[in-house]
């Protein structure tokens, strides 16, 4: 099956710097990619809709001067968590919609900012 | 608005046996159905999926899932359970092609820990 990439799969950074983390799909083009965020035990929230050379959509309460997406390419998209603070420790997952609709979700990256 | 619902946060069962992970949805329209399973600290893998045809689905890993419109459920089950079956697993629902937009994402269920006692 398709696979999509998640890099790096773990973060640790201090409070006030930026994290970048990239989203690849590895052996098809997505034009559309997802950001996902989960905290333990608890479901996936959708933070944001991006599409290949278009601005992100934001779901409702998610800040995108904090959380930047950037779609440049059809197999890459980037989440970057500017200003960092302990609460946006988490689990950031994406995933990737194929042609057919499916959608191929990354192993995830594990954000703890201290 | 769609809506998933597990009412389960946590199954236990034990090896060999016959399990069950509840789940019920609301959506307008013929739903998109699927199921995902999930590892410590790992993205989500693809179980199985309804879309039309058969109201049993059978899926990866021996999973099968079972389409009740009437019921508005879709229930995954698996006749034998194994121990490395232990995981979290979700429900998801998507809209039909009707919609557009937004509309069209995933929405998840709040999941359910399956554990499976050797």
């Amino acid at each position: 099956g398709a696979v999509v990439s998640q890099h790096p799969s773990r973060v640790i950074c201090k409070s006030g710097t930026s994290v970048k983390i990239e989203c690849r799909s590895l052996d098809f083009q997505a034009t559309t990619m997802f950001w996902y965020r989960q905290f333990p035990k608890q479901s996936l929230m959708l933070m944001a809709t991006s599409n290949e050379g278009s601005k992100a959509t934001y779901e409702q309460g998610v800040e995108k001067d904090k959380f930047l997406i950037n779609h440049a390419s059809l197999t890459l998209s980037t989440l970057t968590v500017t200003s960092a603070h302990p609460e946006d420790s988490s689990f950031y997952i994406c995933s990737a919609r194929g042609k057919h609709n499916e959608q191929f979700f990354g192993p995830g990256t594990r954000l703890t900012v201290l | 608005a769609q809506s998933v619902a597990q009412p389960e946060d946590q199954v236990n069962v034990a090896e060999g046996n016959p399990l069950t992970v509840k789940c019920t949805y609301s959506v307008s329209g013929n739903p998109y159905l699927f199921w995902y399973v999930q590892y410590p600290n790992r993205g989500l893998q693809f179980l199985l999926k309804y879309i039309t045809g058969d109201n049993l689905v059978k899926g990866s890993y021996g999973f099968e899932a079972e389409f009740n419109k009437s019921q508005t459920s879709f229930h995954l089950k698996k006749p034998s359970a194994l121990v490395s079956d232990s995981a979290l697993y979700f429900c998801a629902v998507r809209p039909p092609l009707i919609s557009s937009g937004s509309a069209r994402q995933l929405t998840f269920g709040s999941g359910t820990q399956l554990t499976v006692l050797p």
